[in-house]
């Protein structure tokens, strides 16, 4: 089946230290996304790519990385320039404009981390 | 930018009873406009969207929405809560003016927590 899968589920981290948040995708979409996830706040855009090779900001991208050099690829580095890393993150992923006109996203089923 | 506004971090209803959780949104445009569904550690699943081409949408899970414009709403409703709809359900909708593309991504509302008591 069709999806998108996050890993690691759940990552601990030491303050000061980088970590890459893996986001694959078999739907064949054009588009992808991360979120962070903090209680109470919803879900607040990184970064996001429409194609391979480009990618934008979105509204708390700094202290984050991303990198898209294959359609079906977009991991995301935590840098130790994010001052409060621990969240939850979701990818997801989208196909663009469908006929009615609306952009649906698909989730994955996201990854906590949790900096010690 | 398009934004949207739950009202109601957390909501209370009794197994049986109708669910009314509230999403207004601001917006210049017609907006096209989203509701998910979020269990516990796990991602976000689309109940509906509207589109403009009706106004009451329905959606999965027993779950529809009407979108008015003189409001600027767009509340989900079901008629009859079920155990299992206790979830924390999110408003979303399409930044057509921050982003000029056909994949546009959504902003959230800070989304509302259903509880079903038995």
């Amino acid at each position: 089946d069709g999806g998108i899968t996050q890993s690691p589920k759940y990552l601990f981290r030491k303050e000061g230290q980088n970590v890459t948040l893996s986001c694959e995708q078999n739907l064949n979409h054009d588009a992808m996304y991360w979120y962070r996830q903090d209680p109470g706040q919803g879900l607040r855009l990184i970064y996001y790519s429409q194609i391979v090779n480009d990618f934008q900001k979105g509204d708390i991208a700094e202290g984050y990385s991303v990198s898209r050099e294959k359609k079906e690829s977009f991991p995301l580095t935590v840098t130790s320039a994010q001052k409060n890393p621990t969240a939850f993150y979701l990818c997801a992923s989208s196909t663009g404009q469908s006929s009615s006109g609306a952009n649906v996203l698909t989730f994955g089923a996201g990854s906590r981390l949790t900096v010690l | 930018a398009q934004s949207v506004t739950q009202l109601g971090s957390h909501v209370s209803v009794s197994e049986g009873a109708l669910v009314l959780l509230r999403c207004n949104y601001s917006s210049s445009v017609p907006p096209y406009l989203f509701w998910y569904v979020q269990y516990p550690n796990q991602g976000l699943q689309l109940l509906l969207k509207y589109t403009s081409a009706a106004t009451l949408v329905k959606g999965i899970n027993g779950f529809e929405a009407e979108f008015k414009k003189s409001e600027t709403s767009f509340h989900l409703t079901k008629p009859s809560a079920h155990m299992s709809d206790a979830a924390e359900y999110f408003c979303a909708v399409s930044d057509h003016r921050r982003w000029n593309s056909g994949n546009t991504p959504l902003v959230f509302g800070k989304g509302t927590r259903l509880s079903v008591i038995a």
